[in-house]
């Protein structure tokens, strides 16, 4: 099983409609992220949450929100889609208690908006 | 914005042959990180190096870091077709450890 797990992988969703994606992981970190990335384009870094109570803005968060329910869980949800937000979008979880370490991603939502 | 810009945009090489990325950045930082992406696919962690280590070495990977030139360099050597994929850099700043600004990558063919 993956350790970090998003849902769903692939979604159409029609202009102006509310979606949510979810991610979940058995790591147990604590800090969790969501990027979205473009065709030819590096991940950008929409929000990130360094425990359950912090939720920070990233460099894209305008016309997102996210919601930390659990340690294990990090949704990002799309209050009205647009086409330009059309783009695969990833969670990803690192630990660090003090020290550096590597980030760990899903598996990635290919999200498609029309 | 991105904070480190990989070079070359694309690389295509035989199998047996080495494969030198390298990737710039601009402000002070933490780490570098060199991950891999295979196509549409999550991302996954090659290595990390610290800002104050010069050279770091796993398996057929080599990874150097000038902070001097605000620069790294990753070598794969002895390509396989396996290691095709997209590779990006990511930089943790000093301000917040843990957010990582990621390039554009760089996208590597290995011909068989």
């Amino acid at each position: 099983d993956a350790d970090v797990t998003q849902t769903p992988r692939n979604r159409i969703t029609k202009t102006g409609k509310r979606i949510m994606l979810e991610c979940s992981q058995t790591k147990g970190h604590d800090r969790m992220y969501w990027y979205r990335q473009d065709p030819g384009l590096g991940l950008q870094l929409i929000y990130y949450s360094f425990d359950v109570k912090d939720i920070n803005k990233g460099e894209i968060s305008d016309g997102y929100s996210v919601s930390r329910q659990a340690q294990a869980k990090f949704s990002l949800s799309l209050e009205s889609a647009i086409p330009n937000q059309t783009a695969l979008y990833f969670c990803a979880t690192s630990d660090h208690q003090g020290r550096a370490t590597e980030a760990f991603f899903g598996q990635g939502t290919r999200l498609t908006v029309v | 914005s991105q904070q480190g810009e990989e070079d070359p945009q694309a690389l295509s090489i035989q199998e047996g042959e080495n494969a030198t990325m390298n990737c710039s950045y601009k402000t002070s930082i933490n780490n570098l990180q060199w991950y891999r992406q295979n196509s549409g696919r999550g991302l996954v962690h090659l290595i990390l190096i610290r800002s104050n280590e010069r050279e770091k070495h796993s398996g057929r990977l080599r990874v150097t870091l000038d902070t001097s030139k605000k620069s790294s360099s990753l070598l794969i050597t002895a390509s396989r077709a396996a290691d095709t994929a997209s590779y990006f850099c990511a930089t943790d700043r000093g301000s917040t450890l843990g957010r990582l600004y990621f390039g554009r990558g760089t996208q590597l063919t290995v011909w068989p």
